[in-house]
């Protein structure tokens, strides 16, 4: 079956630790993004790839890098730089170009102490 | 700058009553619309979407949405709710051109009383 998958489900990590949170779609989509999703304010967009080899900062980029070196794949690090990585990853993937549904990942929810 | 307005934070119905979260948009131009569903702990699986054509679309689980351009709404409704269908939902506006961002409303918090 055709998806994305993110893992793991739960990370935990100290304070001043980088930390990577991956991201795999088998769906052939070109476009995949990284949103953040706290409590009470929805989804908030972090970085987005419309192709191999290029990304764009969203919204709240400030503390992440990306990278996306293959199609499939477009793995997201929290840095020791993020004052407040406590939160939910959700990872998406659309086809690139005009506005299309996009479809998610499971998410994963990382904790940092 | 475009946003989205989910007014209801939490929503609380009876099982087998009728159902409708509100949503609405600012946006310069008619843009695409959609609703997901999100359950604790879980991605967000996608009800319905509007692109164009008629305003009144059907998605998956029963739901349908109405999309009045006057009111800048894309209301979600659902006749007969059911109790598994308690879950978090989210309202999301994109561009008609080239750019593929969504913005994604606050949420409304579904409760189902038995």
């Amino acid at each position: 079956d055709g998806g994305i998958t993110q893992s793991p489900k739960y990370l935990f990590r100290k304070e001043g630790q980088n930390v990577t949170l991956s991201c795999e779609q088998n769906l052939n989509h070109d476009a995949m993004y990284w949103y953040r999703q706290d409590p009470g304010q929805g989804l908030r967009l972090i970085y987005y790839s419309q192709i191999v080899n290029d990304f764009q900062k969203g919204d709240i980029a400030e503390g992440y890098s990306v990278s996306r070196e293959k199609k499939e794949s477009f793995p997201l690090t929290v840095t020791s730089a993020q004052k407040n990585p406590t939160a939910f990853y959700l990872c998406a993937s659309s086809i690139a170009g005009q506005t299309y549904e996009q479809y998610f990942g499971p998410g994963t929810r990382l904790t940092v102490t | 700058a475009q946003s989205v307005t989910q007014p209801d934070i939490h929503i609380t119905v009876s099982e087998g009553a009728s159902l409708e979260l509100r949503c609405n948009y600012s946006y310069g131009a008619t843009p695409y619309l959609f609703w997901y569903v999100q359950s604790p702990g879980q991605g967000l699986q996608l009800l319905l979407k509007y692109f164009s054509g008629d305003t009144l679309v059907q998605g998956i689980k029963g739901f349908e949405a109405k999309f009045k351009r006057s009111q800048s709404s894309f209301n979600l409704r659902k006749p007969s709710v059911h109790w598994s269908d308690a879950a978090e939902y989210f309202c999301a506006v994109g561009p008609m051109e080239y750019g593929n961002k969504l913005v994604f409303g606050a949420g409304t918090i579904l409760r189902v009383k038995s």
